[in-house]
């Protein structure tokens, strides 16, 4: 069975300082691991994707992720923060291949002081 | 770029009335999908369907059905709306085979 596990429902970093946002996974398969972000009362839009082409996943929005399969950890990072980055960050597992589920981490809200 | 659309920002509903929402997507995809979103549950998939008149149940499905009369055009229906069903409703599409969803900007229904 699929699971995803973000270790931290709040993170707060000051504006022009990384970013490092938590998730840790478990499957089965060899899975597809995504991050959505969410800003306020807006739909989830995708950052970025990983599928077993590379560990490392570069996205939008100078955010990248690093799939570390010994960890089983798919953490996202960005160098530095930006005001526009505060939203919410969703770390998300496919299902089993073919059945098209997605399995959803809880959340980490991001808060970017200035 | 994928544009999935939802018919409503906000809607405002009485208990007992029936509430459509419409989800409408331009890429052609052939699964689309329903999902609440609550403070402290996340996101929990309602229906999914992955064909024309296609559907099946997701982790929610009580209180709800759906609708899939054109592939571009997903609908969930609150036969009668109840308070609990006071939520976020985001709607998301993918192509056949593939798993990344892409989500439209979401509907905040409030029932009364």
């Amino acid at each position: 069975a699929q699971s995803v596990t973000q270790l931290d429902s709040h993170v707060s970093v000051s504006e022009g300082t990384p970013v490092l946002l938590r998730c840790n996974y478990s499957s089965s398969y060899s899975p597809s691991l995504f991050w959505y972000v969410q800003h306020p009362n807006k739909g989830l839009q995708l950052l970025l994707k990983y599928t077993s082409a590379a560990t490392l996943v570069k996205g939008i929005n100078g955010f990248e992720a690093e799939f570390k399969k010994s960890e089983t950890s798919f953490h996202l990072t960005k160098p530095s923060a930006h005001m526009s980055d505060a939203a919410e960050y969703f770390c998300v597992v496919s299902g089993r291949k073919g059945t098209y589920k997605y399995i959803f981490g809880t959340g980490t809200r991001l808060k970017v002081l200035a | 770029d994928v544009k999935v659309t939802q018919s409503s920002r906000y809607l405002v509903k009485r208990t007992g009335e029936k509430v459509f929402l419409e989800c409408v997507q331009d890429m052609d995809h052939e699964n689309m999908f329903w999902y609440r979103q609550d403070p402290g549950l996340g996101l929990r998939l309602i229906y999914f369907s992955y064909d024309v008149k296609m559907k099946e149940k997701g982790d929610i499905p009580e209180g709800y059905s759906v609708s899939r009369e054109k592939k571009e055009r997903f609908s969930l229906i609150l036969e009668s709306a109840s308070t609990n069903q006071t939520s976020m409703y985001l709607c998301a599409s993918s192509r056949q085979y593939t798993d990344t969803q892409y989500f439209g900007p979401g509907t905040r229904l409030t029932v009364l």
